[in-house]
């Protein structure tokens, strides 16, 4: 079946404006995570969906973060007023919350900022 | 605080030359152990999940083995088109049963050569 998919693949933006990016998971994946990976650094936790429950934000870098899920599938991450240091790759991935694999995250091909 | 690093940075093989990639952990308490190969300009791949100390998954010419403090990724007689980065990442466990996140090293670049 179709795995996570992200969009756009590429965004190149000014320093101030607002962007959003946009996650379609697993069909039937309940749970539902953001990833940021910086040049030379490992992938870091922003935010965690599941379910109707209350996200998880404690991975979000600043109030100018922000994620929502509409319907528990599609989410999107909005960044205000971007920074340099925003520039980075954001990666989703969805999971299943049943079954043997149950706690194997599967990641989309991701969306690369650059914030000039 | 939990931790993951990774060793060595990068590796270089000539095609048919086995060796390991090394993951070394600290958690409270481990949930599980992922591998992911991540090809450039591509997301994340999942390989193996490992869940307690002595635990071994294969695939192909990968195998994964788990001790309480760190995993290896043994590659046995690697061709080119396994060149990639191989990141490993934790789900600790704490008071409230599972984290929600996974806590990532910063991988380990592998060149093969043929």
């Amino acid at each position: 079946g179709a795995g996570v998919s992200q969009s756009p693949s590429n965004k190149v933006t000014e320093k101030g404006k607002d962007v959003e990016l946009r996650c379609d998971p697993i069909s039937g994946h309940t749970a539902l995570y953001w990833y940021r990976q910086s040049l030379g650094q490992g992938l870091e936790f922003l935010i965690y969906f599941q379910g109707n429950s209350a996200p998880d934000k404690s991975g979000l870098p600043s109030d100018r973060f922000s994620a929502e899920r509409t319907g528990g599938s599609v989410s999107t991450l909005t960044i205000q007023r971007t920074q340099q240091e925003d520039s980075a790759v954001y990666l989703c991935a969805s999971r299943s919350t049943w079954g043997l694999v149950a706690d194997t995250q599967y990641f989309g091909p991701g969306t690369r900022l650059t914030v000039l | 605080e939990d931790q993951v690093t990774q060793s060595p940075e990068a590796l270089r093989l000539q095609e048919g030359e086995s060796s390991s990639l090394n993951c070394s952990y600290t958690v409270s308490g481990l949930r599980g152990l992922f591998w992911y190969r991540q090809d450039p300009g591509k997301g994340p791949e999942f390989l193996f999940t490992l869940y307690s100390a002595g635990e071994e998954k294969e695939k192909e010419r990968l195998k994964a083995t788990l001790t309480k403090k760190e995993s290896f990724l043994h590659i046995t007689a690697p061709k080119p088109e396994d060149s990639a980065t191989y990141l490993c990442a934790v789900q600790s466990m704490n008071y409230g049963g599972a984290t929600n996140k996974l806590i990532f090293g910063t991988g380990t670049l592998l060149a093969v050569q043929p």
